[in-house]
């Protein structure tokens, strides 16, 4: 079976505060991962990509462990706007129809 | 340059009653999907459809059916809605590149 979870949270942390979310899959035959973030009651959006070696983009930076088949997303310097549920998608590979969506973690950032 | 639209934004259905979601896209893809979003159990998938002409079936297709009618238009049809199907509803295409979905802005389904 293929699954993806995720600590559904909620996190709450202050503004400029460093985060930090786990996804870990079940299928080792997972190809690739991202991120995708969900404001209140509006679409997913592709947030990043997770490449093997890790990658950053500004404030976000995302790695793979595929020994432990886990995924990691970091956030650093926590923004109001940064308030969002994050999901955690798993492509295996074939038709497009193939990835698997976690069920989100909520992050709330405070003032 | 709209990307994916879906219509309408909000639904309420009594058990029994039929209807069809549309989704048209603006961005050219060949792939095409239909999700359901329940609190709890995340994004599950219904329909897709990997290009013009083409269909399959996702991991929750009983009581739905699908239409690709051209490469911009995917619509989504409940025949008989059930309370069950109460859900928000998003469609999305994507890209060859696997894992780049753009998703509709949902329907919110209510079956009374």
């Amino acid at each position: 079976r293929k699954e993806v979870e995720q600590d559904p949270g909620p996190f709450n942390v202050p503004e400029g505060a460093t985060v930090a979310f786990n996804c870990t899959y079940s299928n080792s035959a997972s190809q690739s991962f991202f991120w995708y973030r969900q404001d209140c009651r509006k679409e997913p959006k592709l947030l990043m990509s997770v490449y093997s070696s890790g990658n950053e983009d500004g404030r976000f930076t995302a790695q793979l462990n595929r020994a432990s088949q886990y995924i990691s997303l970091l956030i650093r310097d926590s923004k109001l706007s940064d308030s969002a549920t994050y999901l955690c998608v798993a492509y295996y590979g074939g038709s497009q129809g193939n990835l698997i969506f976690g069920k989100g973690t909520k992050l709330s950032v405070k003032p | 340059n709209a990307g994916v639209t879906q219509t309408p934004k909000f639904q309420v259905l009594k058990t029994g009653q039929s209807m069809t979601l549309q989704c048209a896209q603006d961005m050219n893809h060949n792939s095409m999907y239909w999700y359901r979003q329940d609190p709890g159990m995340g994004l599950r998938l219904i329909y897709y459809s990997a290009s013009e002409g083409t269909t399959d079936k996702g991991e929750v297709p009983n009581g739905y059916n699908v239409s690709r009618l051209n490469k911009r238009e995917f619509s989504l049809r409940l025949e008989s809605a059930a309370p069950s199907q109460t859900s928000v509803y998003f469609c999305a295409s994507s890209e060859p590149a696997p894992g780049t979905q753009y998703f509709g802005p949902g329907t919110r389904l209510l079956v009374l």
